[in-house]
């Protein structure tokens, strides 16, 4: 596609629901990231692919988040049980490689409520 | 990991030349210096990227001294659009946090 691309845009859960966020990157980019933006906060970095691999887990929140990817193209972000504190932008963005000088390119992301 | 210090926020008016200042202090040699821009309800989108001296593209220039423990983006005759957030990033090949962002400085551009 043109740009990274995530659905839904929008998502309202009931606490203690399971939730699955998708970010599709830009087509032949090995680098998909995930952040978290909380209204008014800066970006929290939450994991990162290279491939289908994520070499570092340790920005995940707590053990109800996870990601996987697959073909080394689509990701899913899932949280189980979710809480209010869940509440959040959820923004992916993907890149040629990861290295210092290569631009990310980000999407507009699921802005996720939790109720 | 190369920390970045930025002011939180800054004002200025419309046709003014606006420049942001970031701290770098222990940036490492194979790091890039990445700023990006983010408007409200956006994802934040790349502005402009060096390694040293000075780059320059239609949107802004970035300078870099020869110590590299600091850049200044720079933005020239700014307008109301441009009220956003800009964040500082400095980014170690092969790192897995290097796209890690810190608070950012939001600019306000006032008529």
């Amino acid at each position: 596609g043109a740009g990274v691309s995530q659905s839904p845009s929008n998502k309202v859960t009931e606490k203690g629901k399971d939730v699955e966020l998708r970010c599709d990157p830009i087509s032949g980019h090995t680098a998909l990231y995930w952040y978290r933006q909380s209204l008014g906060q800066g970006l929290e970095f939450l994991i990162y692919f290279q491939g289908n691999s994520a070499p570092d887990k340790s920005g995940l929140p707590s053990d109800r988040f996870s990601a996987e990817r697959t073909g080394g193209s689509v990701s899913t972000l899932t949280i189980q049980r979710t809480q209010q504190e869940d509440s959040a932008v959820y923004l992916c963005a993907s890149s040629l490689e990861i290295s210092g000088g290569t631009e990310a390119f980000f999407g507009q992301g699921t802005r996720l409520t939790v109720v | 990991l190369a920390k970045t210090t930025q002011p939180i926020s800054m004002d200025s008016y419309e046709g003014q030349e606006v420049n942001i200042t970031c701290s770098h202090n222990n940036i490492a040699t194979n790091d890039y210096i990445t700023w990006y821009q983010q408007f409200p309800s956006q994802g934040p989108r790349f502005i402009i990227q060096g390694y040293k001296t000075k780059v320059t593209n239609e949107v802004a220039s970035l300078f870099i001294p020869a110590d590299r423990k600091s850049s200044t983006l720079s933005l020239p005759r700014v307008s109301l659009s441009d009220t956003a957030v800009y964040y500082c990033l400095v980014g170690a090949n092969n790192a897995g946090n290097m796209l890690t962002f810190g608070g950012g400085t939001r600019l306000m551009v006032k008529p």
